[in-house]
């Protein structure tokens, strides 16, 4: 079983250059996140999608952007990357409803120079 | 926005300690979640609670759902090696929105 697949593992950017961060699963699951993890700081959420063609922004959306076109994708973009964008990204997905258990890719560690 | 206040930051123990952790909110979740993650991992799901005073266990973890539903504790028993990694708590909202803990660092000492 896939689960949630994260690509690129890892990845550095210059500053100002844009890049996509992809993210895939196959438990049919309407809802799909992305989290940025900082030392001390623990998951905060980016972006959220409650079903293909739905998006919300979520406690630290500025500098991304993301779509939702299938209910399998939900890929991340980074405008223009910035070195405060540093950081580990983690996609996950959950049924909506009660109890919905979240579960997350391997996540994908950026570095902006 | 909501936070949640997980304490302690870390923790250093000896194999064979219990162990306790816990969140409080000043929000309501609908389900709480305690999750751990190995140092390269995404985290991973421990136990899940869905009913405030729900007492759940999972071998050595035992979680529980604060009556007001602001707050959850997890324990583990016997602490192993394998224990090492960081936990989480995360609230839920009905339509799956989580809010996570800032973590606790578990350190076990042979």
């Amino acid at each position: 079983n896939a689960g949630v697949t994260q690509t690129p593992k890892f990845q550095v950017l210059k500053t100002g250059q844009s890049m996509t961060l992809q993210c895939a699963q196959d438990m049919n699951h309407e809802y799909m996140s992305w989290y940025r993890q900082d030392p001390g700081m623990g998951l905060r959420l980016i972006h959220y999608s409650v079903g293909a063609g739905i998006t919300d922004q979520g406690e630290v959306p500025n500098g991304y952007n993301v779509s939702r076109s299938t209910t399998e994708d939900f890929p991340l973009r980074l405008l223009s990357a910035a070195p405060s964008q540093t950081s580990v990204y983690f996609c996950a997905s959950s049924r909506t409803g009660p109890g919905a258990e979240a579960f997350f890719g391997q996540g994908t560690r950026l570095t902006v120079v | 926005g909501q936070q949640l206040n997980q304490s302690p930051q870390s923790m250093f123990i000896q194999e064979g300690e219990d162990v306790s952790m816990n969140c409080t909110s000043s929000s309501i979740f609908n389900t709480w979640l305690w999750y751990k993650q190995d140092p390269g991992e995404g985290p991973v799901l421990l136990i899940a609670l869905y009913k405030a005073g729900e007492l759940t266990s999972n071998g050595r973890l035992t979680a529980q759902f604060g009556i007001t539903r602001k707050d959850s504790f997890l324990n583990i028993s016997a602490s192993i090696p394998s224990d090492v990694g960081i936990y989480f708590c995360a609230g839920g909202t009905s339509y799956g929105k989580l809010t996570f803990g800032q973590g606790t660092i578990l350190t076990v000492h042979p």
